[in-house]
């Protein structure tokens, strides 16, 4: 199994839609939660960090935790184009070193 | 958050030889990382490089292969040795920010292709 698993994809959305991102990770004693957005041919973008259960807002994003059910999701609300990418969830088990997804490629069709 | 910068952005080595990529920061880091991402892949955590003490290497990395230097708070080397098309990848560095509650940031990667 491993530790954390995205669906692959292409998640494909309507421009203006909401985009849906889920991820799951296997070790309980994981701390802390990152999404990154990653552009063809360019380094990982930080968007959201999250740390505790709940929600957390930032503009167009919200990140979503649910630690019992070991389950980080990202939501993009009023997809765009320009949203299209890869994203990346990111696990911290303790360490302060990353384990990262597979990555979801998301495609935001105008 | 801090400027990341990385030198050479890109290179191509022939099989045997070795490179040395450079991560600078443009404020002072206690922790900075080093990973690696393959063709079409995820990232993968090489090591971990603090000042002042040994880089600590993830399973399947060794420090012979991949030797690490953390000479100050805000500059990291990372030496690939003995190249293989199979090093070929984009090789990232990312510092650790905040207090508490901590951020990563990648720097923009250096692209490297061994023939």
């Amino acid at each position: 199994q491993k530790e954390v698993e995205q669906n692959s994809g292409p998640l494909s959305v309507p421009e203006g839609a909401i985009a849906s991102l889920n991820c799951t990770y296997s070790d309980r004693g994981s701390q802390s939660f990152f999404w990154y957005r990653q552009y063809s041919g360019k380094s990982p973008e930080l968007i959201m960090s999250i740390y505790s259960n709940g929600d957390k807002e930032d503009g167009r994003f919200t990140a979503q935790l649910n630690k019992a059910s070991q389950y980080v999701s990202l939501l993009i609300r009023d997809s765009q184009p320009s949203d299209s990418a890869t994203y990346l969830c990111a696990v911290d088990t303790g360490r302060r070193a990353l384990t990262f997804g597979s990555g979801t490629r998301l495609q935001v069709q105008p | 958050s801090a400027v990341i910068s990385q030198k050479p952005s890109r290179d191509i080595c022939q099989r045997g030889t070795s490179l040395t990529i450079q991560c600078q920061v443009d404020s002072q880091v206690t922790m900075m990382f080093w990973y690696r991402q393959q063709p079409g892949q995820s990232l993968t955590l090489i090591a971990t490089a603090n000042q002042g003490s040994e880089a600590t290497y993830e399973s399947g990395f060794v420090i012979d292969k991949f030797p690490i230097s953390r000479p100050n708070l805000t500059f990291s080397t990372l030496t690939v040795s003995n190249m293989s098309p199979e090093d070929s990848s984009i090789y990232l560095c990312s510092v650790e920010e905040g207090a508490g509650d901590y951020e990563q940031y990648f720097g923009p990667g250096t692209r490297l292709t061994v023939t």
